[in-house]
């Protein structure tokens, strides 16, 4: 079984700024990493796949990287409505997992 | 447009079992993987099952291996979850989602409680 960790727990941000999230994988996972955002009540949006590739209608400000075990997700320019919890995921073995996840807020 | 509509949450009595249901239109579903992913109140997300496109294969997260069921009826474009021996651990939202990796299409969710 495969362990997800992300951090921090909780992040705040000043509108502007820029918002630096990590996942860490037990085992390695070559790419096979997604990122999510949910805010409340609603079901999550896939933001990234294949650890760095923006799924459709992703803004650009969200950018993902990192290969193996180590990931980052940076939100560029934080902007009011990116306030949310945000999950990674590995699906590179048959029992897809997902981290604890980070709660973004603004400062 | 894609859309994906849960249905048949709500309370039950631990060892009981419930039948969720989630409707799709906008893509072709015969072809497509499916997945069940929950969601505990205030807690994050756990993927729970997947069903190919032909419904051969199918997985589980182990804590449900035994109890629940994933199946599909292409005909319908539906997608189903048999939940059987219900736990109070079982609590949780209900997603159903296209893909078997990772999901761009998610539903809204549907509520199952399982408490005395």
């Amino acid at each position: 079984e495969i362990v997800m960790t992300q951090s921090p727990a909780t992040l705040s941000v000043s509108p502007g700024e820029r918002a630096t999230l990590s996942c860490r994988a037990s085992r390695w996972v070559t790419a096979n990493l997604a990122w999510y955002q949910q805010k409340p009540g609603q079901a999550p949006r896939l933001l990234i796949y294949g650890a760095s590739t923006r799924a459709a209608g992703v803004p650009a400000r969200f950018s993902g990287s990192g290969s193996g075990t180590e990931f980052t997700l940076t939100i560029s320019g934080l902007q009011s409505e990116d306030v949310a919890v945000y999950y990674c995921q590995q699906y590179n073995d048959w029992s897809p997992a997902f981290g604890p996840g980070t709660k973004v807020d603004i400062k | 447009e894609v859309l994906l509509v849960e249905s048949g949450g709500g309370l039950v009595q631990p060892g009981g079992s419930l039948r969720l249901s989630c409707g799709v239109s906008g893509f072709t579903f015969s072809t497509s993987w499916m997945t069940w992913v929950r969601q505990a109140p205030g807690r994050g997300l756990q993927w729970v099952a997947t069903i190919k496109g032909d419904g051969v294969q199918q997985d589980y997260v182990d804590s449900v291996k035994g109890r629940f069921t994933i199946s599909r009826d292409n005909a319908k474009n539906s997608l189903f979850l048999q939940m059987n021996s219900l736990r109070v651990e079982d609590t949780a939202v209900y997603f159903c989602a296209r893909g078997a990796e990772y999901w761009g299409d998610w539903g809204q969710g549907t509520l199952v409680t399982v408490s005395s």
